[in-house]
């Protein structure tokens, strides 16, 4: 199983800060990176699926970027507010796999 | 609109039991998957389906089973329950299109958290 790395592990920032995270991924065999925000005892919900290399998606103050050649998507949050607190997976899709690999997440905690 | 539907949200088992966690959707998705979910491991894959009548195995498959018999349900079967089986399981299905599953965003159920003694 090729895996797939975010970074940092957990984050803590005050209301109104920018933030940053990044997903690494396999870039030979590249289909497909999904991101999910999940928060605390709901389901992942999805915010951005991206196909393309230097693919951008953008929801509200919320957007990311993907490099397939280097293997790497970043997700920002633009003026994080403690709404925005909850974990965000990526998941890769290889081609000739119909299934995603999934990274182990980034916990985001925004304090008021 | 239901969405995904997950039964139990809870259950403790002994170790040996068997059980079925029930996923159904009503969103006519051919794609259906279940996925077990650690701490620190993020979401991993146990089996997952592309249509009825077709399964195929995850990252995790050993200990569980699954079929498809119709586009709506896509059960996950514990056949001999072991401790290391406890965890929160996840079903989520996506839109496929011309296979192009992993192209669509999935959708996921409640959760089923299972504790097994």
């Amino acid at each position: 199983i090729l895996n797939v790395e975010q970074s940092p592990q957990s984050l803590h920032v005050q209301e109104g800060d920018s933030t940053n995270f990044t997903c690494s991924f396999p870039s030979s065999n590249f289909y497909a990176l999904h991101w999910y925000r999940w928060e605390t005892a709901k389901s992942p919900e999805a915010l951005f699926v991206m196909t393309l290399n230097g693919d951008e998606k953008k929801k509200g103050r919320i957007s990311a970027t993907l490099n397939t050649k280097e293997g790497y998507s970043y997700l920002y949050i633009k003026g994080s507010q403690p709404e925005d607190s909850a974990t965000y997976l990526c998941a890769w899709g290889r081609a000739g796999r119909r299934a995603l690999t999934f990274g182990s997440g980034t916990r985001l905690q925004v304090q008021p | 609109n239901a969405g995904v539907t997950q039964t139990p949200k809870f259950q403790v088992l002994k170790t040996g039991q068997s059980m079925t966690l029930q996923c159904a959707q009503d969103m006519n998705h051919e794609y259906m998957s279940w996925y077990r979910q650690d701490p620190g491991m993020g979401l991993r894959l146990i089996h997952y389906s592309v249509g009825a009548g077709i399964t195929d195995q995850g990252e995790v498959p050993n200990g569980y089973n699954v079929s498809r018999s119709t586009t709506e349900d896509f059960p996950l079967r514990l056949l001999s329950a072991a401790p290391s089986q406890t965890s929160v399981y996840f079903c989520a299905s996506s839109y496929s299109r011309a296979g192009q599953d992993i192209t669509q965003p999935q959708h996921f159920g409640d959760g089923t958290r299972l504790s097994i003694l």
